[in-house]
């Protein structure tokens, strides 16, 4: 599975869109990105995953680059519930996940 | 849909235990689940690759035969740890994945985990 690196950490302003960035550069063809967001105690959260084309939920967005070498995840109205360590994980559907260290993203009141 | 319920949440036991915990796929079959363990301030990292009916594959430097894992069914997987002992403590997450086929191109969802202290 290619390697992910995010920076360690980002503040926004509530309310404000939270951008998290993330290189993938050794991604193959057939590798999706994911991203997850992890709470203190809690397990991770499912956001959003992609291949190719950018992705829109409830919950967030996600633009890939045309080389497919990174991505970033966009969290429109940032809320303080939104405070946690968000993931970017590049891998096969069904295959193991590799996490990396993770962006802890701090939502300023 | 695609809830992942891990059981216990939380377990303190004496050294020299062993500790059984179990993952389950609420409202799906999953092929495959997986183990992760997480140390504080740190990252995931995982264990073991668990699919149903043969043997799981573990990770460089995960003992197996520390970390027992069974997969049973499509709905259940359960970690053993074996004697444990106070460097054991850590918290355990499960994932699991939806049955290849039925649903391409889904995530890995995750159990909200186990804390395990040993005394």
């Amino acid at each position: 599975d290619a390697k992910t690196t995010q920076p360690t950490s980002m503040d926004c302003a509530e309310g404000r869109a939270a951008n998290l960035p993330c290189n993938h550069s050794t991604i193959s063809g057939n590798e999706y990105v994911y991203w997850y967001r992890q709470i203190h105690s809690q397990g991770p959260q499912y956001i959003i995953h992609g291949l190719k084309n950018n992705e829109t939920n409830e919950m967030a967005s996600l633009i890939i680059t045309e080389d497919r070498k990174s991505s970033t995840l966009i969290l429109p109205h940032a809320t303080l519930r939104d405070t946690a360590v968000y993931y970017c994980i590049a891998a096969n559907t069904g295959n193991q996940f590799y996490f990396g260290t993770g962006t802890s993203l701090t939502v300023i009141p | 849909g695609a809830v992942v319920s891990q059981h216990p949440s939380w377990v303190i036991c004496k050294s020299g235990t062993s500790v059984k915990i179990e993952c389950r796929s609420l409202d799906f079959q999953a092929t495959t689940m997986f183990w992760y363990r997480q140390f504080p301030k740190q990252s995931l990292m995982l264990m073991a690759t668990s699919n149903e009916g043969s043997k799981a594959t573990y990770e460089q430097g995960v003992e197996k035969d520390k970390f027992l894992i069974n997969h049973a069914s499509l709905t259940l997987s359960t970690l053993t740890v074996t004697s444990a002992h106070p460097e054991d403590s850590s918290f355990y997450i499960c994932s699991a994945s939806i049955v290849a086929g039925t649903a391409n191109n889904q995530p890995q969802h995750f159990g909200d985990g186990t804390r395990l202290s040993i005394l």
